[in-house]
């Protein structure tokens, strides 16, 4: 039962566009969400995250909107970089697992092409 | 330098023996995790810790043991029960258990077993 979904498995953009990775969750107890970058061979490092009683929230290039009503939400990147190539990985927390443990989607890879 | 240590980067082991994976933080986090990456798959929690001598299994405990002895130290012990025990192995550290703390990853360990 997969809680998290990401149902783009990739994504190529060009540089300077705007990148935009989707997410959608079935558990509508989860109130906190985060999204993680990952390059290859490497732990993740987390990039943002919101809470349920927000639906936007900033942080210089990256922006993650959440739509409650539909469980949906987004990542967006503007201007995306080649360095921003990596694997997305969105998550969310809250509900029965509580806020100790977080359930990832299965991620989306991001090439930003010069 | 804070951070998490994994070690070793690269691990292999041959079929029916244990080996045990390890993860050191220095960040003084109470909460410590193991999950598990494979191709195509987000991340899968394996077990988690909240407090010194404390652990609860996760998602796919099965084949896994783990200790707590240390605060600062979280070992993944994969046994020759575990039946597809090649993937990449990602250690993580919170803070505590509030809302809002986020989970941080060491570089990983990718265990393959011959």
């Amino acid at each position: 039962d997969q809680q998290v979904k990401q149902n783009s498995p990739s994504l190529s953009v060009q540089e300077g566009r705007i990148s935009i990775l989707n997410c959608d969750y079935t558990n509508s107890m989860f109130d906190y969400f985060l999204w993680y970058k990952k390059y290859p061979a490497e732990g993740p490092t987390f990039l943002i995250s919101i809470s349920s009683i927000k639906d936007k929230n900033e942080d210089g290039r990256f922006t993650v909107f959440l739509n409650k009503s539909a469980k949906h939400l987004s990542l967006h990147i503007v201007p995306s970089q080649p360095g921003d190539s990596a694997v997305y990985f969105c998550a969310a927390a809250g509900g029965a697992t509580g806020f100790q443990k977080l359930v990832f989607g299965t991620g989306t890879r991001l090439l930003v092409s010069p | 330098d804070g951070g998490i240590t994994q070690s070793p980067k690269y691990l292999f082991r041959k079929e029916g023996q244990n080996v045990t994976l390890s993860c050191e933080q220095n960040l003084n986090h109470d909460a410590m995790y193991w999950y598990r990456q494979d191709p195509g798959q987000g991340l899968r929690l394996i077990y988690y810790s909240q407090i010194v001598n404390d652990f609860q299994k996760g998602d796919i405990a099965e084949g896994y043991s783990v200790s707590r002895e240390k605060k600062e130290s979280f070992p993944l012990t994969v046994t020759s029960a575990q039946k597809n025990p090649t993937a990449f192995y990602l250690c993580a550290s919170r803070p505590g258990l509030a809302f809002r703390d986020t989970q941080y990853f060491g570089p990983g360990t990718r265990l393959t077993v011959l």
